[in-house]
């Protein structure tokens, strides 16, 4: 499986929006760009996917650069609910196999 | 509710015991998946199904033993276990394994080998 970095850790304030970066340097052609997080003591959750076009949905956008070797997972407005480990995945037809994720930490 | 149940939520066994955590979906996906979460580390897929048939097996030691009995249904049974065992088992489905599709997953499993 393609491979992602991401930043081990990210700070926010209340209400205002976040950038979560993610940096897949080897992406194929036939890789979706998923976003998951976790809250503590659950299962992960879907936030967003997408290919090659930016998405938007009721919980998030991902803007996928151009050339697809990164992506930024967009929280319009944090609230300390967003408070969770989020891991961007590449995914082929293989499973998803997950890194260690960026802990986004919401300050009020 | 998430769509994809585990039970129980919390299990204490002895290195001795067997025990079976159970995993049920009713979003008519054709693709299950076993993942364990130690303490500070990513999840680890263990176990993969794909219309009731296993497709993958992670070099998981065979003290844990998966069960698919049909595309609801997920076991994971367990025996003789370790304290380094002990951890969050997560269950997620899919509607099919493309890259296209998303998981869901459970809530999870707290196992502790005592």
């Amino acid at each position: 499986d393609a491979k992602t970095t991401q930043p081990n850790s990210m700070e926010s304030n209340e209400e205002e929006p976040v950038h979560l970066p993610c940096n897949h340097s080897t992406i194929s052609g036939t890789d979706y760009i998923h976003w998951y997080r976790q809250l503590p003591s659950q299962g992960p959750e879907y936030v967003i996917h997408g290919l090659t076009s930016n998405v938007n949905n009721r919980m998030a956008s991902l803007a996928i650069a151009e050339d697809r070797k990164s992506s930024t997972l967009i929280l319009h407005r944090a609230t300390l609910r967003d408070a969770a480990v989020y891991y961007c995945i590449l995914r082929d037809y293989n499973d998803m196999r997950f890194g260690a994720g960026t802990r986004l930490t919401v300050k009020p | 509710e998430t769509g994809v149940t585990q039970t129980p939520r919390h299990l204490v066994m002895g290195m001795t015991n067997k025990k079976s955590l159970k995993c049920e979906q009713h979003l008519g996906h054709n693709a299950m998946y076993w993942y364990k979460q130690s303490a500070k580390k990513p999840l680890e897929l263990m176990f993969v199904y794909s219309l009731e048939e296993r497709v993958e097996n992670n070099s998981v030691p065979s003290r844990f033993s998966p069960e698919c009995p049909n595309s609801s249904h997920l076991f994971l049974h367990l025996h003789t276990l370790q304290p380094e065992d002990s951890a969050l088992y997560l269950c997620a489905s899919s509607r099919g394994q493309g890259g296209i599709f998303g998981y869901t997953f459970g809530s999870g499993t707290r196992l502790t080998v005592v």
